[in-house]
């Protein structure tokens, strides 16, 4: 979707490296979700941004949202194999009445492959 | 607790039918939400389902169909199958404004 921009596409690291995966949205977000996917499987929730400047970390996975709520990174520290996975970020729009109903507006995935 | 469950898990049609998917929510958890992943266009949303009615829909045609019942529990229909309606189809469910979680998805096949 254009409304949500995510880079890299793909990314190939040596187990230990660090990585960074941007998603970028054309408009204010109302929250930005982070989740993980196992190819022809369902997604594995991983964190949930709000607020402006938030960070969250669960881990050796980071995510931050930008003051502007439009920008958000997802962060690993020394990779390991078990991180590799499809990485998806998922957009909240907020609708008329302020809040957000169920629907996610989807980057189109980082696929991530960790060489041991 | 339970996760969210989808019913088949695996399923294959051909052109011209029809087909009905099954989600069961998390306990507690009255919205559902479908979507269509596919690997030209990615994960997109198909509609959401709140205490049995539609409250959000995507930019999918009619042949797409959902409902949803007074146990939270959600179908989706696609009539007259094509073969571009191959995909991994997942829902997902919520509480409030709380996190949406995801089922494991059926993988829908039309020859």
């Amino acid at each position: 979707s254009q409304e949500l921009e995510q880079s890299p596409q793909s990314l190939i690291v040596q187990e230990g490296k660090n990585l960074t995966i941007n998603c970028t949205s054309s408009k204010t977000l109302y929250g930005l979700y982070w989740y993980k996917q196992k190819y022809g499987e369902g997604l594995i929730f991983l964190m949930m941004l709000q607020k402006g400047g938030e960070e969250k970390s669960h881990e050796k996975i980071t995510a931050k949202l930008d003051e502007k709520k439009q920008q958000s990174s997802l962060h690993i520290t020394a990779s390991q194999p078990s991180h590799a996975g499809i990485y998806l970020c998922g957009a909240a729009f907020a609708n008329a009445g302020g809040t957000s109903y169920g629907k996610l507006t989807f980057g189109q995935g980082t696929i991530l492959t960790v060489h041991p | 607790k339970a996760g969210v469950t989808q019913t088949p898990r695996y399923l294959i049609k051909t052109r011209g039918q029809q087909v009905t998917l099954s989600c069961s929510p998390i306990s507690g958890h009255r919205s559902v939400s479908w979507y269509q992943q596919t690997p030209g266009q990615g994960l997109q949303f198909l509609f959401e389902y709140f205490s049995e009615t539609q409250r959000n829909k995507g930019n999918f045609p009619g042949r797409f169909s959902g409902r949803q019942f007074s146990n939270s529990r959600s179908e989706m229909n696609v009539s007259t199958l094509e073969l571009g309606d191959s995909a991994l189809y997942l829902c997902a469910s919520k509480r409030g404004q709380e996190t949406q979680y995801f089922g494991p998805g059926t993988r829908l096949l039309v020859l």
